[in-house]
């Protein structure tokens, strides 16, 4: 059975770097192919992907939010961190982590999110 | 880059058919691949390589893709199908991830 499960900071502050970790199971992100994603989404809006990484430790990352973004995985290979930093309000959103599988550039398997409040 | 346009709302009655569309530019050369998210949830993949249905979707939830427009087709809907659905496609010309801005699927 898949599963991946976001954990952070609920509240940050404007300015702030945020630092949200993608714990899963399941699966191996040693596997060719298999990636984890993360995907945003503001209150009431669409969803907004973010960044990328690969079994391979090669990366992804949205143009608009590259600058701010980072994506490391942890040697054991069952946590993504995810990165965003100088934070502001219209960053609150509930973000999400997921699985991509083998080369297939579709997410396959999904967290059930965690909404960040990005406010002073 | 590449933009996915959805129309905001479709809206239909029990035991009819839903149309929902997702436009590209030349998108039938890509694999469109489609999620629905009920309010409150995550997303759940309904709709992959624009017609292949995962384990546990229903045969009246379909998929096409030609020319500039793919499309989620929904039969016989019932209550339960009334959610948000996004369409996704890899955008191989920037390497990146692009969601539709979604619809939201209304049972009359």
């Amino acid at each position: 059975q898949i599963t991946l499960e976001e954990s952070g900071p609920t509240l940050v502050k404007p300015t702030q770097t945020l630092a949200l970790t993608c714990t899963f199971s399941g699966f191996s992100l040693s596997t060719r192919g298999v990636g984890v994603g993360w995907i945003r989404q503001s209150p009431g809006k669409a969803l907004e992907w973010l960044a990328l990484i690969y079994w391979d430790d090669d990366k992804r990352f949205s143009p608009s939010l590259k600058s701010r973004l980072t994506i490391t995985r942890d040697t054991s290979k069952t946590q993504v961190v995810l990165t965003m930093t100088n934070m502001d309000p219209v960053d609150t959103a509930t973000y999400y982590c997921a699985r991509m599988n083998g080369f297939s550039y579709y997410f396959d398997s999904w967290g059930q999110g965690t909404l960040v409040t990005v406010s002073s | 880059s590449y933009v996915l346009t959805q129309p905001p709302s479709v809206s239909v009655a029990p035991g009819k058919t839903a149309r929902i569309t997702c436009g590209g530019n030349n998108i039938g050369a890509k694999s469109v691949h489609w999620y629905q998210q009920k309010p409150g949830q995550a997303p759940v993949l309904v709709i992959s390589y624009d017609r292949d249905r995962p384990s546990g979707i229903p045969e009246r939830i379909s998929g096409s893709n030609s020319g500039n427009t793919a499309t989620l087709t929904i039969s016989r809907v019932e209550a339960g199908d009334e959610a948000d659905y996004y369409c996704q496609v890899w955008d191989n010309s920037s390497d990146r991830v692009v969601f539709g801005g979604g619809t939201k699927l209304t049972v009359l």
